[in-house]
């Protein structure tokens, strides 16, 4: 079945440090895929998304490219930030319309 | 104002209680969603409903009911609540032609 594969958590760094967060995922067909944030106490909201290969999503300085080839969709941002400590999902849209989440990958932003 | 609502925030229920969860959402959509999130473990989908006439079973819908009030309103019931559904539940909702969900605060359940 369609799955979703993200590095686990938790992610330290320092301010200002480069952020990766794999994301890998297996599916039939072209899914759409997400990232979302949950920042403490709160529920997801989107931070961004790709519909097709080669499409990069970007929001709020991090990036993320759909790579067909490698079924993947790596999380980036060049300088991260103390409020950008979070909890970060990565998903994938089906065939049949559902959600496949990851399990979520901790960050936590040092100053 | 919060596009999607859920209540209570947080409830604290002993084992064999009937539980209600409530989400109420302004925007509009036909589509509602109840997930959990299990740490480590990501979202499971538990039910969702595309409109007012119909519900569709998710991953985890076992030990799990829901009704579709209105095109608003969507509520998530324990009918026995047990220790193992103890957990964060979230309601969400999209537009029947976008594929962004949007998400409420959650409700934090313990069950004793």
């Amino acid at each position: 079945g369609d799955s979703v594969t993200q590095m686990e958590g938790p992610v330290t760094l320092s301010e200002e440090a480069c952020l990766t967060i794999n994301c890998t995922y297996t599916a039939t067909g072209y899914p759409s895929l997400f990232w979302y944030v949950q920042y403490p106490g709160e529920g997801l909201q989107l931070l961004l998304k790709a519909t097709k290969a080669d499409d990069k999503g970007s929001n709020k300085g991090f990036e993320a490219t759909y790579r067909k080839e490698t079924t993947s969709f790596h999380l980036e941002k060049g300088s991260v930030q103390v409020s950008d400590s979070a909890v970060y999902f990565c998903a994938l849209r089906n065939s049949n319309y559902q959600l496949i989440w990851g399990a979520g990958t901790k960050l936590i932003i040092k100053p | 104002d919060a596009d999607v609502t859920q209540t209570p925030r947080n409830r604290i229920t002993k084992t064999g209680k009937r539980i209600m969860l409530e989400c109420s959402q302004t925007k509009g959509h036909d589509r509602m969603y109840w997930y959990r999130q299990d740490p480590g473990l990501g979202l499971r989908l538990i039910y969702y409903s595309f409109d007012v006439k119909d519900i569709n079973k998710g991953e985890i819908s076992d030990g799990y009911s829901v009704s579709r009030q209105a095109q608003a309103k969507f509520s998530l019931s324990l009918e026995s609540a047990i220790p193992n559904q103890t957990a964060l539940y979230f309601c969400a909702t999209s537009a029947a032609t976008r594929r962004e969900q949007f998400f409420g605060p959650g409700t934090r359940l313990t069950v004793l």
